[in-house]
């Protein structure tokens, strides 16, 4: 079936460290997201892309690094530069042709801080 | 910029009754759309309805509808003959514009709908 995929589900960074979350989507779609989720809070994006090697900062970039190698990945890096990292992290994608069209979600990665 | 807002923290309802989750929103742009997504607490995020601003009628999808007032900036979630099943957090977003820009979100409401 067509999807988004995120992978890992739960994920543990220490002090100082870089992680990596994956996101990978089969649906052909143009544009990809990340979003942050604080808990009890609505989704803050991060960032987005609208083509391959092209991306745009959201309102909460700080911290945060992305790539867009090919058109099926959105690979999320998290830096030691964020100071305040767990939270649970959404990725979604749409089609971008014909106006406003609804965002596909991934089932999200949760990332705590050890 | 835009702001979406849900004042309605979390509302418990009985099994079969209709909801209403209110939603307002701002925006300068006459052009945008508004959404609204479901999250269960399993975590994902999935879509119900949406609604254009050049849209005439309300939007609707099976159970769910939205009660669009452009004049109040107002996009209310109707739910008919709720379940158990639809106990869940409750998102509207809103996104200007026809591009690929991302969604701004509301805080939610929690829905609890008790048997």
């Amino acid at each position: 079936d067509g999807g988004i995929t995120q992978s890992p589900k739960y994920l543990f960074r220490k002090e100082g460290q870089n992680v990596t979350l994956s996101c990978e989507q089969n649906l052909n779609h143009d544009a990809m997201y990340w979003y942050r989720q604080d808990p009890g809070q609505g989704l803050r994006l991060i960032y987005y892309s609208q083509i391959v090697n092209d991306f745009q900062k959201g309102d909460i970039a700080e911290g945060y690094s992305v790539s867009r190698e090919k058109k099926e990945s959105f690979p999320l890096t998290v830096t030691s530069a964020q100071k305040n990292p767990t939270a649970f992290y959404l990725c979604a994608s749409s089609i971008v042709v014909g106006g406003n069209q609804p965002q596909h979600f991934g089932d999200g990665t949760r990332l705590s801080i050890l | 910029a835009q702001k979406i807002t849900q004042t309605q923290p979390g509302m418990f309802v009985q099994e079969k009754e209709a909801v209403t989750l209110d939603c307002t929103y701002d925006t300068s742009d006459p052009s945008y759309g508004l959404f609204w997504y479901k999250q269960p607490s399993s975590g994902e995020m999935i879509f119900l309805i949406y609604q254009g601003s050049y849209d005439q009628q309300n939007a609707t999808e099976g159970r769910y509808s939205l009660n669009f007032q452009k004049a109040r900036k107002s996009a209310n979630l109707v739910i008919s003959a709720s379940q158990l099943g639809d106990s869940a957090m409750y998102f509207c977003a809103m996104k200007v514009g026809g591009g690929a820009d991302g969604l701004t979100f509301g805080k939610g409401t929690h829905l609890i709908i008790q048997p």
